[in-house]
This record gives structure tokens, C-alpha cells and sequence, in this order.
């Protein structure tokens, strides 16, 4: 398996544009994660799918954040418009199962200038 | 709210020499504990993971000790190789519910050849 797949690999774009990052999660697994990570806040949750369904988006910063999840093989997450402090490295992470390890992708790292 | 941290931001040895990266973690809810090792420009990558019925769980070269009585968890790399260098993060998952990786700020290992 290839594992988690996430795209871009990096994304720099100006303040008030759109940016979209893309996970493709493992085959099989049910859990889907969306992560931020910064020096400041270290590793921080953004939000939780499992089956498709959004069952935690309490760590989403704000409505200008949104995730979808379409299928079982595919998620995003926009950013409406981007902000500066918006720029940090964003993770995809799926898991086969509750009480399971996740699997991360090798993450976005978003630059907004 | 409660959260994971870490006792060592930075931990430096020399090749070969053991390594003990600290965690502690004050949710007692937690019953699922998982390590990740972080290299630079990748993803978080699992390394070993133990539940709440035990107190010791042994792999290669690493070994997780949980002690639940004061809510402390270690990572032991054994005859650490400079290979082993990266950032080490503790996750949390809370039993009951959707068992959402929480994670600790990370340890940084520096291992001199």
C-alpha cells in the first residue's frame, strides 16, 4: 500500500486566496484525521471523520476553515481565504479502527504570504 | 482541559548509548498510548503503542513503560543509532469515546555519531 497520499506537497499563495489540501487515506481504513502542526502549537487536531461522517470539527479554528469527506477514499480540507497565520505543515492521518495506530501522510505545507 | 506534555524538549546522547524520552499525561481516561517518531520534512511514524492493561510492551530496540499510578509514560530506545534522531511524540487516545489521537508538544533526540 502506499499509504496516506496527500497533495500538494507544498502551497504558497497569497493572503485571501482559496487553498485546498487533499488526503487520500489508506484502502480500507474508516478514520480520517486532519492535523496542523506549528512550533508554537505543536500537533493540534482539526477535525475527525469516521465513515465519511464529521464526528469531531470542534478543533477547526474558524469558519473559514471547512473539510469534506465525498467517499471513503478521498478528503479535503479549505482554507477561505487564507490568512498568514494560516501557514503551517498540514497532516493527513487514517486508521483502520477506534484503539488502532494512524497512519499519517507526509503532510502540506502551506506558506501564506 | 487536560493534555499530554513532555519533561525534555531536547535530549542529546552518543551512539550507543540507551535513550529515555519522557511523557506524562493527565487524562485518566486515557487507556490507549501510542509513540511517533518524526523525522524532518515527514509525517508522524508509528513506533510502538500500549493499553492501559499493561505496563510494558517491548519491540525492536524500543520499549514503552506506562506507569498509570502517576500517569507517566517513557520511551526506551536501546543503543541509540544516529538513524534514530528525529522528534518523538506521545499520543493519548481516551477510552470511551473516539479514541482521538491527542498529542504531546515532542521530544527532540540529537544523537552524536
Amino acid at each position: 500500500d502506499a499509504g496516506v497520499i496527500q497533495s500538494p506537497r507544498h502551497e504558497v499563495t497569497e493572503m485571501g486566496q482559496e487553498v485546498t489540501l487533499r488526503c487520500k487515506p489508506i484502502s480500507g481504513h474508516n478514520s480520517l484525521f486532519w492535523y496542523r502542526q506549528t512550533m508554537m502549537r505543536g500537533l493540534e487536531l482539526l477535525i475527525y471523520f469516521n465513515n465519511n461522517v464529521p464526528i469531531d470539527d470542534s478543533g477547526m479554528p474558524e469558519d473559514r476553515f471547512s473539510a469534506k469527506m465525498p467517499n471513503a477514499s478521498f478528503s479535503t480540507l479549505k482554507i477561505q481565504p487564507s490568512e498568514p497565520r494560516d501557514s503551517a505543515v498540514y497532516f493527513c492521518a487514517s486508521r483502520q479502527g477506534e484503539g488502532t495506530e494512524a497512519f499519517f501522510g507526509q503532510g502540506t505545507r502551506l506558506t501564506v504570504v | 482541559g487536560e493534555s499530554v506534555g513532555l519533561h525534555l524538549p531536547t535530549l542529546s546522547v552518543q551512539e550507543g548509548d540507551n535513550s529515555i524520552i519522557n511523557c506524562a499525561y493527565s487524562n485518566s481516561a486515557s487507556d490507549y498510548f501510542i509513540w511517533y517518531k518524526q523525522e524532518s520534512g515527514k509525517g508522524p511514524q508509528f513506533i510502538i503503542d500500549i493499553r492501559s492493561n499493561m505496563d510494558k510492551r517491548q519491540g525492536q530496540r524500543v520499549t514503552v513503560l506506562l506507569n498509570k499510578t502517576v500517569k507517566h509514560l517513557s520511551l526506551q530506545i536501546a543503543a541509540t543509532q544516529p538513524g534514530d534522531s528525529a522528534v518523538y511524540f506521545c499520543a493519548e487516545n481516551i477510552g470511551g469515546g473516539s479514541y482521538i489521537p491527542t498529542f504531546g508538544r515532542g521530544t527532540s533526540l540529537i544523537v552524536h555519531p
